[in-house]
């Protein structure tokens, strides 16, 4: 069975710009969740998605955002990028019962210049 | 002061030795908890997943759950140096509905080092 999946693995972006990326559930998991891994901050909740809708949302500027699809894959984006945006960025997905296990992909890390 | 505390360590152990992992926490809303494994440069791999109160054992693995005392444990057994890496313990509130908030919070995470 095949596991979370984000892509790309890396990035380098400069400040100001924006940046989209991607993760695709495992097959049957409806829900998915982004966070953010820093090593002062440690890993923190960005948002969730379910059925296409954001269910949750962590303590993060509007710069930050998300989208899901019919297919559950979801994108998350980030714009006018600050060099306090470099983080690895991971997602999780959960199957759509309450208090389940979440898994987690390999992440993407963001490194802003 | 944070929802869960975790001492970052690093915990350094002999191969063989039991090691002890903790997490406390404030938030009563928390009722269900996971142990995560990470190391450098991957994503957090689940290894225990607990809702009640107790232990809960797999191979070398307990995790323990104390409510009461707001305290969660994770156990490793016969630890090898393979075991060197980041855990992370993780809670997250209870819901009601399957719409429910999934938002996990974590712990800082301790760096185990097991010594050949």
């Amino acid at each position: 069975k095949a596991g979370v999946t984000q892509t790309p693995r890396y990035l380098i972006k400069t400040r100001g710009q924006q940046v989209t990326l991607s993760c695709s559930p495992i097959s049957g998991h409806r829900s998915v969740s982004w966070y953010q891994q820093t090593p002062g901050q440690g890993l923190q909740f960005l948002f969730e998605y379910f059925s296409e809708t954001q269910r949750n949302k962590g303590n993060f500027p509007g710069r930050f955002s998300g989208r899901q699809f019919s297919n559950s894959r979801s994108e998350m984006n980030v714009s006018t990028l600050e060099l306090g945006d470099s983080a690895l960025y991971l997602c999780a997905s959960s199957l759509v019962r309450k208090n389940t296990e979440a898994f987690f992909g390999q992440g993407t890390r963001l490194t802003v210049v | 002061q944070k929802e869960v505390e975790q001492d970052p360590g690093p915990l350094s152990v002999p191969e063989g030795a039991i090691v002890s992992l903790n997490c406390t926490y404030s938030n009563s809303a928390f009722q269900y908890f996971m142990w995560y494994r990470q190391y450098s440069r991957k994503g957090p791999e689940l290894l225990m997943y607990t809702y009640s109160s107790g232990n809960k054992e797999d191979g070398r693995f307990t995790a323990q759950v104390d409510k009461s005392s707001k305290y969660i444990s994770l156990f490793i057994r016969d630890s090898q140096p393979s075991d060197s890496a980041t855990y992370l313990c993780a809670m997250g509130a209870g819901t009601s509905t399957d719409t429910g908030r999934r938002a996990l919070t974590f712990g800082s995470g301790t760096r185990l080092q097991v010594q050949p």
